[in-house]
């Protein structure tokens, strides 16, 4: 069956950084976008950041533009979000989600692995 | 950015009785071309990732139960939970992925039993 497994996520200072990682199975990981979505503590969600199946296109919030990037591993099955620069606003649940596209919804979802930014 | 607005932010009903969350586009998310609207509900229980419920407005995802539905067109939609069981109490986000990026969420509905 479908799975989605993130890790990497802990506490960490403002200003430091984070890799979260994304492992996929039960399916065909490079026919996929994949998208990272976060949900801080008590509130909606928050689109973050997206890559296409071929990783050619990323496209990034506002609010994270500059500070965090999105990579796949279309060989290990595995989607990444490099994140610099934290911030206490950081801290949130981050998800990795699948869709068949651009102009699709997001079918699955992993557990999600929490970040929290704290001195 | 398109901004989807969801109403009530809170909802009780009892077990047995329909719920109805609405859920509005700034701009209308319908692609005439093919006749699509390009809107999505979840579901999140507590503790749990989101659930995808229905997209293109009003299909169901696979395995989802029939008692959930969704209509709508353009810039207004609803999800209707036609009688509400206890496994339904969650938050239900509607989404919008026409305008993309970004992908746009609503603010979220959090249903409880009454």
């Amino acid at each position: 069956q479908v799975q989605l497994v993130e890790s990497g996520g802990g506490l960490v200072k403002p200003g430091g950084s984070l890799r979260l990682s994304c492992a996929a199975s039960g399916f065909t990981f490079s026919d996929y976008y994949f998208t990272w979505i976060r949900q801080a503590p008590g509130k909606g969600l928050e689109w973050i950041s997206y890559i296409s199946s071929n990783e050619n296109n990323t496209y990034y919030a506002d609010s994270v533009q500059g500070r965090f990037t999105i990579s796949r591993d279309n060989a290990k099955n595995s989607l990444y979000l490099q994140m610099n620069s934290l911030r206490a606003e950081d801290t949130a649940v981050y998800y990795c989600a699948s869709h068949g596209g651009n102009y699709f919804p997001f079918d699955y979802w992993g557990q999600g692995t929490l970040v929290s930014v704290s001195s | 950015d398109i901004v989807m607005t969801q109403s009530p932010d809170s909802l009780a009903v009892s077990l047995g009785e329909r719920a109805t969350i609405n859920c509005r586009s700034s701009q209308s998310v319908l692609y005439t071309s093919n006749n699509k609207n390009y809107l999505a509900w979840y579901q999140q229980k507590p503790g749990q990732p989101p659930k995808l419920l229905i997209y293109w407005a009003s299909t169901r995802e696979s395995g989802v139960p029939d008692r959930f539905s969704g209509s709508g067109s353009g810039t207004d939609f609803t999800l209707t939970i036609s009688s509400l069981q206890a496994e339904d109490v969650a938050v239900y986000y509607c989404q919008q992925y026409y305008y993309t990026p970004p992908y746009t969420f609503g603010q979220g509905t959090k249903l409880e039993i009454k």
